[in-house]
């Protein structure tokens, strides 16, 4: 079956810029969209269309992709961007949803 | 604004059927895809299925032969059944839809935008 590949976690300061990437075969003609979930929520859309920035999500998160690899890039980590991110996309044949395995980014 | 609120029972025995009801508030069925996901610690997020308000569906083929989505117009609502559940379904379900919003408009979409508040599923003999 069809895989999304993350790193478990990443570290960062505040104020510095966090990337997490997110790998998978179909991300090459695959858009893929990223969420944003805290201890005890649902998942929050932060990302869609690999680059385009839903109302409301600030500036800091951004989205770029390149061949199979997309990265959501948090600039100017702040405490409250602490949280599990995942990626989400659709198999080559657009006929199945999955989820990346998650990244737990930690502010230090 | 869209808001979806979810229900079922949250304690099941092995091999009973899970039923989960996502109402939608604040707009229509028309024009999106309906979804539910799973989390679980182990396997993370996972997309169970989806249905239209027309009835048209997508299901995740590992879950295919037990799951079945329906979609009430009349009441704003669509449910989500799995059959001969076992301890392997224990998981705080979502409804979600698929959608995405962009310079005042909304559209279908392969994004889940808005979700639901999640509820845990217990499968315990």
């Amino acid at each position: 079956s069809y895989e999304l590949t993350q790193p478990p976690s990443v570290s960062v300061s505040p104020g510095q810029t966090a990337r997490i990437t997110c790998s998978g075969d179909a991300l090459s003609n695959q858009y893929a969209y990223w969420y944003q979930q805290k201890p005890g929520q649902a998942p929050v859309l932060v990302m869609q269309k690999d680059t385009e920035r839903p109302s409301g999500i600030p500036e800091r998160f951004s989205g770029s992709s390149s061949g199979t690899t997309v990265t959501l890039t948090i600039s100017g980590v702040q405490a409250g961007d602490e949280a599990d991110y995942y990626c989400q996309s659709a198999d080559s044949d657009s006929t199945y949803f999955v989820f990346g395995t998650g990244t737990k980014v930690t502010v230090l | 604004q869209v808001q979806l609120q979810q229900w079922g029972a949250g304690l099941l025995k092995p091999s009973e059927t899970l039923s989960l009801t996502c109402a939608v508030y604040g707009g229509s069925l028309s024009d999106y895809y309906w979804r539910w996901i799973r989390q679980t610690p182990g396997k993370g997020l996972e997309w169970i299925g989806e249905i239209n308000h027309s009835g048209s569906t997508g299901f995740n083929p590992s879950l295919k032969s037990r799951v079945v989505i329906s979609v009430d117009t009349s009441k704003n609502q669509f449910s989500l059944k799995l059959s001969s559940v076992t301890a392997a379904d224990t998981a705080v379900y979502y409804c979600a839809r698929g959608g995405y919003c962009t310079g005042g408009s909304c559209y279908p979409s392969n994004a889940f935008d808005i979700w639901g508040q999640g509820t845990l599923v217990t499968v315990s003999s």
